[in-house]
């Protein structure tokens, strides 16, 4: 079974700049997830998908951040302006159900470093 | 809201030493997992506990959900080398978010 899939690895941006980030689930897994990890932290969730709607945004700072989930497959997440605090690794993770009732499975992430 | 403490924040042990991790919630749970994240890796699901006083083992790892439900641990007997990583815990309920916990970072002396 291929994994969650995500690019680019990495990201170097300066600030104001814009940024893009692209995942594609494991086949067949409903839910989609976005995830922000700042070094040292836990995942902080930014945006929940169910098939190509949105179950939970209510951390996504949507001034700045935008996602979505064309088709109920595959994933963006942009950032337009970023600031120097979005520096973090972004994680996409897919699920069969909605809830935690089965394991995330999630991408290698990208790090975005922004200067 | 729900409101998740994980403690320690970094346990440093000597190989083949004990190693436990806890995760405490300010409300009842669904359910709660287990992560392990490598140094520069990502989030690697290791298990689901759902029933209360629920315990399952894998090898060397022990899991307990509490009989309220609103706490867990993660025990690791006997450490190696390859258990080095951080150790989240993913909290679910079905009247707040999912969330995950601060972590708990364990390093090893040889």
């Amino acid at each position: 079974e291929a994994g969650v899939a995500q690019s680019p690895r990495y990201k170097i941006i300066e600030k104001r700049q814009s940024v893009a980030f692209w995942c594609n689930p494991i086949s067949g897994h409903a839910t989609l997830y976005w995830y922000q990890q700042i070094l040292g932290q836990g995942p902080k969730l930014l945006i929940q998908f169910q098939n190509n709607g949105v179950v939970d945004d209510s951390q996504l700072p949507k001034d700045r951040f935008s996602a979505e989930r064309l088709k109920g497959v595959d994933s963006t997440l942009k950032i337009q302006p970023a600031k120097l605090e979005d520096s973090a690794v972004y994680l996409c993770a897919s699920s069969q159900d909605r809830g935690p009732g089965y394991g995330y499975t999630f991408g290698s992430g990208t790090r975005l470093t922004v200067v | 809201g729900q409101q998740v403490m994980q403690i320690p924040q970094y346990q440093h042990v000597q190989e083949g030493e004990d190693f436990t991790t806890y995760c405490n919630s300010s409300t009842t749970l669904s359910n709660i997992q287990w992560y392990k994240q490598r140094p520069g890796g990502h989030p690697v699901f290791l298990i689901q506990l759902v029933k209360s006083g629920e315990v399952k083992k894998q090898k060397r790892l022990t899991f307990q959900f509490g009989e309220a439900k609103k706490n867990s641990s993660l025990h690791i007997t006997a450490t190696q080398t390859t258990d080095v990583g951080t150790y989240f815990c993913l909290l679910g309920s079905s009247a707040s978010k999912i969330i995950f916990g601060s972590g708990t970072r364990l390093s090893i002396r040889p």
